[in-house]
Order: C-alpha cells, then sequence, then structure tokens
C-alpha cells in the first residue's frame, strides 16, 4: 500500500461545477496534510494546509480532514478554466520526520 | 510572504560538466531546505533534506558523491550535480519549509538539460 494515494485521474469536470480530490494516507499518526496545484512545466504551488478534523475553507477551496477514516479531500467551487492542474496530496506521515510525502496527482480538466 | 526563489531557471551543459543551482529563501529564515527532481509526467522525488550548518540527508538510491548539497546560510542552500549525463536531465525544485510549520514554499524550479 502506497503511504499517500490520489487517483491520478484524469478528472474532467464543467466549468461552474465542484471538483472534488481525493487522498488517503497510510499512517493513522499523520498530523498535517496539504495541497500543492502544479500547472504543467512550472513547480508546485501551496493552496491550503490543513491539521484538524473537519473543513477548512478558503475563497473557493475547501480542504476536509477525516483522521479517523485516514483521508484528506480538496473541494473546488465554481471550478474555472484556470484550475485545470495536477493536484498533489502530501502529508507529515510522521511527526518530526521533518519531510513531506507526496501523492502521485490527480490531474484536473476543467472544460469550459 | 514565503518566496522562494531558485537559479537558474535553466541550464544546458555538456556531459561531464557539473552544475550548481541555487535556492534562496527571500522573506523568511528556512533552517530546513529539501530538492527534488521531477521527471515529465512524474510526480516529485525528494531527493534530500537540508539543514542549515550541517550535512545532508540523502534518500535511498541517490548518489550523495553526485549530488552535492551545501546549507551554509539559513537563506541559501546549494545542489551541484557533479559530471553531469544526459540521464541527469530533469527538473530540479527545491523547497523551503517556514519556522517548524511542515509548510514546504517551492522554488520555481531549474529545468536541466545535459547534452
Amino acid at each position: 500500500q502506497k503511504e499517500v494515494e490520489q487517483n491520478s485521474g484524469p478528472l474532467s469536470v464543467p466549468e461552474g461545477a465542484i471538483a472534488s480530490l481525493n487522498c488517503t494516507y497510510s499512517d493513522r499518526g499523520s498530523q498535517s496534510f496539504f495541497w500543492y496545484r502544479q500547472y504543467s512545466g512550472k513547480s508546485p504551488e501551496l493552496i491550503m494546509f490543513i491539521y484538524s478534523n473537519g473543513d477548512k475553507e478558503d475563497g473557493r477551496f475547501t480542504a476536509q480532514l477525516n483522521k479517523a477514516s485516514q483521508y484528506v479531500s480538496l473541494l473546488i467551487r465554481d471550478s474555472q478554466p484556470s484550475d485545470s492542474a495536477t493536484y498533489l496530496c502530501a502529508v507529515n506521515l510522521i511527526q518530526g520526520a521533518q519531510k513531506l510525502v507526496f501523492g502521485q496527482g490527480t490531474r484536473l480538466t476543467i472544460n469550459p | 510572504g514565503a518566496v522562494v526563489s531558485q537559479h537558474p531557471s535553466w541550464v544546458i551543459c555538456k556531459s561531464g560538466t557539473s552544475v550548481k543551482i541555487e535556492c534562496r529563501s527571500l522573506d523568511f529564515q528556512a533552517t530546513t531546505m529539501f530538492w527534488y527532481r521531477q521527471f515529465p509526467k512524474q510526480s516529485l522525488m525528494l531527493m534530500a533534506t537540508s539543514n542549515e550548518g550541517s550535512k545532508a540527508t540523502y534518500e535511498q538510491g541517490v548518489e550523495k558523491d553526485k549530488f552535492l548539497i551545501n546549507h551554509a546560510s539559513l537563506t541559501l542552500s546549494t545542489l551541484t550535480v557533479t559530471s553531469a549525463h544526459p540521464e541527469d536531465s530533469s527538473f530540479y525544485i527545491c523547497s523551503a519549509e517556514a519556522g517548524n510549520t511542515d509548510t514546504q514554499y517551492f522554488g520555481p524550479g531549474t529545468r536541466l538539460t545535459v547534452l
């Protein structure tokens, strides 16, 4: 089992709809969870981080964390073509390990 | 805030030469920086973790003598690819951790092409 798993996609969503991206992780002791966006040929850009169970909202983005089920998700409301990118889930699997483990990424395409 | 720069943004070199890539945190101090490599259509691969003032910690399978890392200050880490070969051609990306938050901010990356 991979430490951090994401559906590689591609995920196609019509413009204006909600895009839902999911990520599961293996270590129940994980404390920190991050979502990055990566456009083709560019480096990752931090979108959100979440530490506590529940929802965290920032503009059109909502991160959801469920530690009991070991999953974290990212919702993008009112999807725009500019949201088309690869979304990387990252987890600090072991507290104090000083490194994040990244999922393979989900490629999202927003169709006009 | 939390801006990370890399230099150069791209480099083309002949096989056998060495290439140095700089990573700087511009508006914060980074005790820890990370170096990643990404091949086309693949995910990020962590190469090493660099702590200011100490030796870098390399991931399994990464040759420490080939990829030299120096983290001499809280705002600068360098990666030197020694005796580069065509198979080293890749997108090299650094990141810096802000404080002890586990949050990593990425530089824009350096595209290395070895002829």
